[in-house]
Parts: structure tokens; C-alpha cells; sequence
């Protein structure tokens, strides 16, 4: 069965612009989370999706938002980019959100880069 | 708000080897899980174990195997017979009712042929 897939796999951009991020779950999968990754703080959990609705959300300002879709795809937004937003941005899948299904499967990431 | 603490940032084995990587927790959680994950120079975060809080017994996964100290908040992973495919950044990782996963800063494993 396919893995959990992340588009693109590496970004470039400007500071001020904003970006769109792209996750597909693996199928049958309906929880969808996303992660920042950075060396200074390390993995930081951004916010999760579940049939549509965001389930809860981390540390981070508004600039930093997402959705999900019917067909549990999400897609996670950075508007006004700063140079700190440079990260490595993973998502995560999940069955659902019970405790119980808390197994989640990465994708490869998408490396962004802010200049 | 939940904290896991890995106190190796790096840690070096021979290969056939075992080595014991560190995570300590704090939670006022009763029913959790807690994770090991693997990250290979490539970034994917592969799923090494898991352990449910509820469940007494270490988790088993083949050479991987848990120390679970759920009174000290302790959750440590031993590798067995490492091998050179084992060299990677571990998290520990926790996972309670309400968010998602809460990362360690992790542990670079070194494996010496």
C-alpha cells in the first residue's frame, strides 16, 4: 500500500511570500499531522486534521495554517514567510484519532527553504 | 503540557554491539503512548517500537526492545547486535489524548564498524 506522500519535496522561497504544502495519507488513513522540523527546536508539532476539521494546533502564529479535504488530503499554508520558517516540514498519517490509533506513518518531507 | 527529554544528543557502539538510548517524560496523563522513531540521513521518520502506558510488559520488536518505567517516567530503548544500517537520529516520542506527537530533541547514533 502506498506510503504517505508530501509535495513538493523541496521549496524555495522569497521572504514575504507565502507557500502551499501538499500531504496524501496513506488510504484508508484520516487523521493528518503536520511537524516542523528545524535543528535549533527540533520537532514541533503544528496541527492536526481529522475528516475536515483541525483537531488541535501547536505553538505557532496565524501565519501558519492548514485543511483537509473529503478525501483526507491536507494541505498546510505559511503566508509572509520568514527567514525562521526554513525548516523541514513533515506530515504525518493516522486511522483516526483515538489513542488506540496513534501509529503514524511519516512522509519524506518537504524541505523549505526561506531567502 | 507534556515534556520528553532525551539526555544524549550522541551516543557510539560497536557494531554487534548493544547500546541503550535514554528518554525520560513528564505527563499527568494515565493512558498514553510512547514511541521510538528513526531517522535515517534521508529524513524519513520510520517507527521503530511503541509501548502503551496501560500494558505492563516492555515492548519486543525483533534487536529493539523498551525499558518501561512508567513510576519514573522512563522509557528507554535498547538496540541489540547494532548494525551499520542502524546508524541514525532516534526520537522518543509521546502521544497523549488530545495533541500530537511530543518529539525529544533526539539521540545521533554512531555505529563503529
Amino acid at each position: 500500500k502506498a506510503g504517505v506522500t508530501q509535495t513538493p519535496r523541496y521549496l524555495i522561497k522569497t521572504r514575504g511570500q507565502q507557500v502551499t504544502l501538499s500531504c496524501s495519507p496513506i488510504s484508508g488513513h484520516r487523521s493528518v499531522s503536520w511537524y516542523q522540523q528545524t535543528p535549533g527546536q527540533g520537532l514541533q508539532f503544528l496541527f492536526e486534521y481529522f475528516s475536515e476539521t483541525q483537531r488541535n494546533k501547536g505553538n505557532f502564529p496565524g501565519r501558519f495554517s492548514g485543511r483537509q479535504f473529503s478525501n483526507s488530503r491536507s494541505e498546510m499554508n505559511v503566508s509572509t514567510l520568514e527567514l525562521g520558517d526554513s525548516a523541514l516540514y513533515l506530515c504525518a498519517s493516522t486511522k483516526g484519532t483515538q489513542i488506540s490509533n496513534t501509529e503514524a506513518f511519516f512522509g519524506q518531507g518537504t524541505r523549505l527553504t526561506v531567502v | 503540557a507534556q515534556t520528553v527529554t532525551q539526555s544524549q544528543p550522541e551516543m557510539s557502539v560497536q557494531e554487534a554491539e548493544t547500546v541503550t538510548l535514554s528518554c525520560t517524560y513528564d505527563t499527568s496523563e494515565s493512558d498514553y503512548y510512547l514511541f521510538w522513531y528513526k531517522q535515517p540521513p534521508s529524513r524519513q521518520m520510520i517507527l521503530v517500537i511503541r509501548q502503551e502506558a496501560y500494558k505492563q510488559q516492555n515492548a519486543t520488536e525483533n534487536r529493539f526492545s523498551v525499558n518501561f518505567q512508567k513510576a519514573a517516567k522512563s522509557f528507554s530503548l535498547k538496540i541489540s547486535d547494532s548494525q551499520l544500517g542502524d546508524a541514525a537520529m532516534y526520537f522518543c516520542a509521546y502521544r497523549g489524548g488530545a495533541d500530537g506527537l511530543t518529539f525529544g530533541k533526539g539521540t545521533h547514533l554512531i555505529i563503529q564498524p
